[in-house]
């Protein structure tokens, strides 16, 4: 297997552009998360799937932010409108079976909103 | 919610030597305890993993050991290599807490030659 893949790795943008990230979970895991790292906060945990159903989404932290996963090997990360203060490196990451188990984590997407 | 605590920042030891992280968590609920290692531009990867039930675990030069009722759990890298430079993070999780991790805030470790 591949692992979790995410699309693009690299992403620039400018303040108020909408951003969409990609992520394709590890074939048969059955839980999602989507992650954001900075230097300040490390890793924060935005929002996770089981059965493509939103668990949690306590981490997202404002209205600018949504997740959708309309099956089991697609979700996507939403930002609109961006700021700066978005700019972090993104991370998905795939999980199976019942907690706790191991979370597998794709190579991030960096995002920069100038 | 939970809060887990990583020691230090950053870590510098001589190649051979041994390297040790710590951190604590708050919730006494939390009974799973991973570590992962991250490599530059990589996301983050499982290394080792401790459950409650267990105190101690090893596997080949690195160990993990876990004080439930102090609340904290510690890495140790024994014979520590070039390669192991990276940064470390514990986590800490409920179990049936639906696979949600907390992270420590990490240790950048770079082991010298």
């Amino acid at each position: 297997d591949a692992g979790v893949i995410q699309s693009p790795r690299h992403e620039v943008t400018e303040m108020g552009q909408e951003v969409t990230l990609r992520c394709k979970p590890i074939s048969g895991h059955n839980s999602l998360f989507w992650y954001r790292q900075t230097m300040m906060r490390g890793l924060e945990l935005l929002i996770y799937f089981n059965n493509n159903v939103p668990i949690d989404d306590s981490g997202m932290p404002e209205d600018r932010f949504s997740a959708k996963m309309p099956n089991a090997s697609f979700s996507t990360l939403k930002i609109q409108p961006s700021e700066p203060r978005d700019s972090a490196v993104y991370f998905c990451a795939s999980s199976y079976g019942q907690s706790p188990t191991e979370a597998f984590f794709g190579q991030g997407t960096r995002l920069t909103v100038v | 919610g939970e809060n887990v605590e990583q020691h230090p920042s950053t870590l510098s030891v001589q190649e051979g030597d041994s390297a040790v992280i710590k951190c604590t968590y708050s919730d006494s609920a939390s009974n799973y305890f991973p570590w992962y290692k991250q490599e530059l531009g990589k996301g983050p990867q499982l290394i080792i993993d401790i459950r409650s039930n267990v105190g101690e675990k090893k596997d080949q030069r690195i160990a993990v050991t876990l004080n439930k009722t102090a609340k904290h759990f510690s890495l140790h890298i024994t014979e520590t290599q070039p390669e192991d430079s990276a940064v470390y993070f514990c986590a800490a999780e409920v179990t049936g807490g639906g696979n949600k991790l907390t992270f420590g805030t990490g240790t950048q470790l770079k082991v010298e030659l």
